[in-house]
């Protein structure tokens, strides 16, 4: 079974600086999509970055990239310059490419002034 | 701006009352999901429609009981609650549950539940 793991429960960086959040994840599939979800206060899931497998070049969003370890089944966000608006709680997911995800259990992220 | 529309934002219910929560979209899309999410805990998936019929029910109990009207609207009713309930309720859509051509899940702001 596929499980998705994040092992920084709470985090916090400075205004302007960068902030890298964790996530690892096992599969036995070889073709297979990883997410970043942001939940904020206002509670809407907003999909932040996706990335598919097969895909070896890093997603990239503006300032939030990720680093993508297929052989170590890694796949941490990077958060560069972070503003105020990104405090929320950070989801990494994982898909087959069908309907279920696989939830990691979040990262909380506060951004101090 | 949401895409996935969720009303109402808050509910209070007793544990004998009927309501029912509502989601829509209209971005063209063929799945849509409800998911349960307590407290600093991930989504949980409950329910997935697909093209209007209901696809997977994720073991949930006859007291959540969702409907699908047509392509752009999700129901939930809920009937005789219980206080463990209680939690943000989500709705997503996505273009297709298959494997090709797979998108994300996109997400509304949440209903939160409360039972007394």
């Amino acid at each position: 079974a596929q499980t998705v793991t994040q092992s920084q429960p709470e985090m916090s960086v400075q205004e302007a600086e960068t902030v890298t959040l964790s996530c690892t994840y096992d599969t036995s599939e070889s073709n297979y999509y990883l997410f970043w979800y942001k939940q904020p206060p206002s509670r809407q899931m907003i999909l932040v970055i996706r990335q598919e497998a097969y895909k070896q070049q890093n997603a990239t969003e503006n300032r939030f990239s990720v680093n993508f370890q297929k052989a170590a089944k890694s796949f941490s966000l990077k958060i560069s310059d972070s503003q105020l608006g990104d405090t929320a709680m950070y989801f990494c997911a994982y898909s087959s490419g069908t309907y279920k995800y696989i939830f990691g259990t979040g990262t909380r992220l506060k951004v101090l002034a | 701006d949401t895409e996935v529309t969720q009303t109402p934002k808050h509910l209070v219910m007793g544990m004998t009352n009927k309501k029912s929560l509502k989601c829509e979209q209209h971005m063209g899309h063929r799945a849509m999901y409800w998911y349960k999410q307590k407290a600093k805990k991930p989504p949980e998936l409950m329910f997935v429609y697909s093209y209007e019929k209901l696809s997977i029910n994720e073991s949930v109990p006859s007291r959540f009981s969702p409907e699908c009207p047509n392509s752009s609207l999700l129901n939930l009713h809920l009937h005789a609650l219980q206080p463990e309930d209680s939690a943000l309720y989500l709705c997503a859509s996505s273009q297709e549950i298959v494997r090709a051509n797979h998108q994300p899940q996109h997400f509304g702001d949440g209903t939160r539940l409360s039972i007394l």
